[in-house]
Formats: structure tokens, sequence, C-alpha cells
């Protein structure tokens, strides 16, 4: 069966420094990889998606993603992090046939000044 | 973007009564839409999968008698939950799928967070 695992349950970085939030799914085919944002008490929204094509994928507010297929992962990056990044972050995956979306756990982003 | 509402954003029920949350896409149609809840720190579990006219679809260790949903037009599905218990307590987040499988969008309401006293 299909799963995504965010090994990180949460991370604190500096504002402008670097992040990396990592992500491994399990599935058997060419995954189809989603990273969506969850601000408190929001709904999610989706920051990239990767279906095919350049494993490099860019997304909304300076976020990327690279999928390696080699080590089964989907990582989430930005350059530098601003405050308003604080926020949760799923990583999921389609499953087989395309139907359900598969979440992972969740990784919570602290940023400090 | 499209936009997903959900109504009430925040609802407080004495148990065993029963409450409904409504889900709508206000700029789009939506032939598929989902039900998850999130627990604290925790993430989206599906609950169920409704399409337009038709019965939803459940997922395993869902009670589909005690989370009643209808979907009866292509902007509007709604979660009841029945003769609700302080164990129905939870953020209910709804989303919207148009498109299909490898162009499609999937949106996300704001949630109900849902307090059973």
């Amino acid at each position: 069966a299909q799963s995504v695992t965010q090994p990180d349950i949460h991370i604190t970085v500096s504002e402008g420094a670097s992040l990396e939030l990592r992500c491994n799914y399990s599935y058997g085919a060419t995954p189809y990889l989603f990273w969506y944002v969850q601000s408190p008490g929001q709904g999610l929204q989706l920051l990239l998606k990767y279906f095919s094509g350049d494993t490099l994928v860019q997304g909304i507010k300076g976020f990327e993603a690279e999928f390696k297929r080699s080590q089964s992962s989907f990582n989430l990056r930005k350059p530098s992090v601003h405050w308003s990044d604080a926020a949760e972050y799923f990583c999921a995956v389609l499953n087989t046939g395309g139907f359900k979306t598969i979440f992972g756990a969740g990784t919570r982003l602290f940023v400090k000044a | 973007g499209a936009v997903v509402s959900q109504h009430p954003s925040r609802v407080i029920c004495k148990s065993g009564t029963s409450v409904k949350i409504e889900c709508r896409s206000l700029d789009f149609q939506a032939t598929t839409m989902f039900w998850y809840r999130q627990f604290p720190k925790q993430s989206l579990m599906l609950m169920a999968t409704s399409n337009e006219g038709s019965k939803a679809t459940y997922e395993q260790g869902v009670e589909k008698d005690k989370f009643l949903i209808n979907h009866a037009s292509l902007t509007l599905s709604t979660l009841t939950v029945t003769s609700a218990h302080p164990e129905d307590s939870s953020f209910y987040i709804c989303s919207a799928r148009v498109g299909s499988l490898g162009a499609y969008e999937q949106y996300f309401g704001p949630g109900t967070r849902l307090t059973v006293t």
C-alpha cells in the first residue's frame, strides 16, 4: 500500500536560513506527489506538485521540491525562510488509481527571529 | 484560484445532538468531494469520498450511519454528525477535486472545528 513518511515532527529554523523538509514515499509506480501547507485555523494550500517531467519542481512562495526516484524522496526546500512560513507542512501522494490522496503525518515548522 | 468554503467554522453541540457541516465550491463545479478528519497535531484522515448524485464511499472504520454525507449538487456536499459524542470532537475538512488524473486540482476548505460537550 502507498504511504508517505515525514521523518521530522517539527523543525525550527532561523529567519533567513535555508529550509529542507523531508518526505519519503512508498509507491510501486511513478508517483504523483504534493506538498501542502496549513496555517493555524486554515485549510490546506497546495505549494507544488509533481506528476512527471522535470524532477525539480517550482512552487508558490519560493518553495521547490526535488523528486528522487532512487531515494523515494520528495523533499521540500526554500533558500531563505520568512517568519510567515511558520506552519504545518504535509507531503502527500496519490494512491494507485489516482483516486485518493494519502497524507504524511506533517512537519511543523517554527521560525525564530 | 478556486475557493472551497465550509460552514460553520466552529460549532459546539451537546452530546446526543446532530450537527450538519456544509462544504461549497464557490466558483467551480466539483464532481468529487472528500471529507477528512484531523486530530490535533496529526495528519488528515480520509473519512469518505462523495460523488455528485451518488452514495458516498466510506473508508474502513468510518461509521456511515454516524457520518452522513450528502452530495446533492456539483457545488455542495454536507456532512452530518449524528448523535454526536465527545469523541467526535475534531477538525473536519472538506476538499473538492476537479480535472482528470495527471491534471487535476484538489482544493481544501478552511475546516470546521466541532466540539461536543
